[in-house]
């Protein structure tokens, strides 16, 4: 079955701070697998998209990784700010796309 | 610039009287995806338009459906709607779903109550 995990589910982090979410995947066929960022009451926003062939890619602050061999994935923030409270979502494309339930993330002054 | 728009934002409705959701896009995409999304859960995909072809979800209740007049514009109908029906309905559009890169655009969403 096809599957994206995120951990951790919520996470509460002080302004300035780094964090790093996680996602594991059991996705086939793979295509790519994707950032996104989901303000509370808005639709998603495309942060990163990384292929089979990309390990790293960087959007500012945001900077994603992938490891095609263990099906994992990271989303490292830098120097976090208060507009960075939001879910975050790791979606996987396969034949269509696969959603994982994301991490909610809180940047607190 | 606004790409995928999604109208109403907000829209209330009565147990049992039908509504429809709204969404236009300027991006002349191919393909128009319907999703439901309920409080801390992912999105679930309802059913989507590959230009005029249709896709249904399997598990996707008879009680929604879906009309594309033409390329710009995609409606939501639920005939009926259920208390469990309320949740934000999220609009999305992509080129080419062949594509590696098929990026989907998400409108900011409809979030539908159900009285």
């Amino acid at each position: 079955k096809n599957q994206v995990e995120q951990s951790p589910q919520s996470l509460i982090i002080l302004e300035g701070k780094n964090c790093t979410l996680q996602c594991n995947y059991t996705v086939s066929p793979f295509s790519n697998l994707r950032w996104y960022k989901q303000d509370t009451g808005r639709g998603p926003v495309s942060l990163t998209i990384m292929t089979f062939s990309e390990n790293t890619k960087s959007n500012g602050r945001y900077t994603a990784t992938l490891d095609a061999d263990t099906k994992q994935s990271s989303l490292h923030i830098t120097a976090s700010q208060l507009s960075d409270s939001a879910s975050y979502i790791c979606v996987v494309t396969s034949l269509k796309l696969i959603f994982g339930t994301g991490t909610r993330l809180q940047v607190f002054p | 610039d606004a790409m995928v728009i999604q109208n109403p934002r907000y829209q209330v409705t009565q147990f049992g009287k039908p509504v429809t959701l709204s969404c236009s896009q300027t991006l002349n995409h191919n393909v128009m995806y319907w999703y439901q999304q309920k409080s801390s859960q992912a999105p679930k995909l309802l059913f989507h338009y590959y230009d005029k072809d249709f896709n249904n979800e399997a598990d996707t209740p008879d009680n929604f459906q879906s009309r594309r007049p033409n390329t710009s514009f995609c409606f939501l109908d639920i005939r009926s709607p259920g208390l469990g029906d309320a949740a934000m309905y999220l609009c999305a559009t992509s080129r080419d779903p062949g594509s590696s890169y098929n990026e989907q655009f998400f409108g900011p969403g409809t979030r539908l109550t159900v009285l």
